[in-house]
């Protein structure tokens, strides 16, 4: 199976902070990578597609990039809504996997 | 608009079997796959395997081969997940989500709770 880990596993920002979420995949997924975000009693909803596609509804402050092994999330500047859990999934060969998350937290 | 609504909260004894629904909308249906993904409280996504209901293939992941049956009806356009031989360790969330390559809808979530 692939393993895809994130780090960190808990960030503590500020309202207004730039966000990085590092995910890295066990083996060369070239560009199938999606991040979701969840928060509590709520499913994960589909943020980004394909490494760096929006999915529809999204606010351009989140953008993804990367490719093969390395892949980055990133919020340009958080607003309160986007204190939540992030999850990376490739879905290049199955099972498809999914990272342990990262938490994004106030400071 | 694509919806996914799922059967209620199921409460199961060790060693019994749990088979949770979701009713797609629209065209779900059509040309898509339907998965499931389960998380255990305060952990994790773990993908459990799917189905692509046009052509009723399943494919299942190997840590729950033998013990999960994915099955859908065309007709009324619900999938179902059916879990066998229960545990503690299966007491989570089951979500059902809509798989375009990755998972674009998703289902509100089942509880499965296994308790003697």
């Amino acid at each position: 199976d692939i393993q895809m880990t994130q780090s960190p596993s808990t960030l503590s920002v500020s309202v207004g902070d730039r966000v990085t979420i590092s995910c890295r995949a066990s083996e060369n997924i070239i560009s199938w990578l999606a991040w979701y975000q969840q928060t509590p009693g709520k499913a994960p909803q589909a943020l980004i597609y394909k490494t760096s596609n929006l999915q529809s509804g999204v606010p351009s402050r989140f953008s993804g990039s990367g490719s093969g092994t390395e892949f980055t999330l990133t919020i340009s500047s958080v607003q309160p809504e986007d204190f939540a859990t992030y999850y990376c999934q490739q879905y290049s060969l199955t099972p498809w996997t999914f990272g342990q998350g990262t938490k994004v937290e106030i400071k | 608009q694509v919806q996914l609504v799922q059967s209620g909260a199921e409460v199961k004894k060790p060693g019994s079997s749990v088979k949770v629904s979701c009713k797609a909308s629209g065209d779900t249906f059509r040309n898509n796959a339907i998965s499931w993904v389960r998380q255990v409280p305060g952990q994790g996504l773990e993908w459990m395997g799917k189905i692509i209901p046009h052509i009723q293939v399943a494919n299942y992941a190997q840590k729950f081969q033998g013990r999960v049956t994915i099955t859908a009806d065309k007709s009324t356009l619900t999938a179902y997940m059916e879990l066998s031989s229960l545990t503690s360790e299966d007491t989570a969330v089951y979500y059902c989500a809509r798989e375009r390559d990755y998972f674009d809808y998703w289902g509100q979530g089942t509880l499965v709770t296994v308790s003697s």
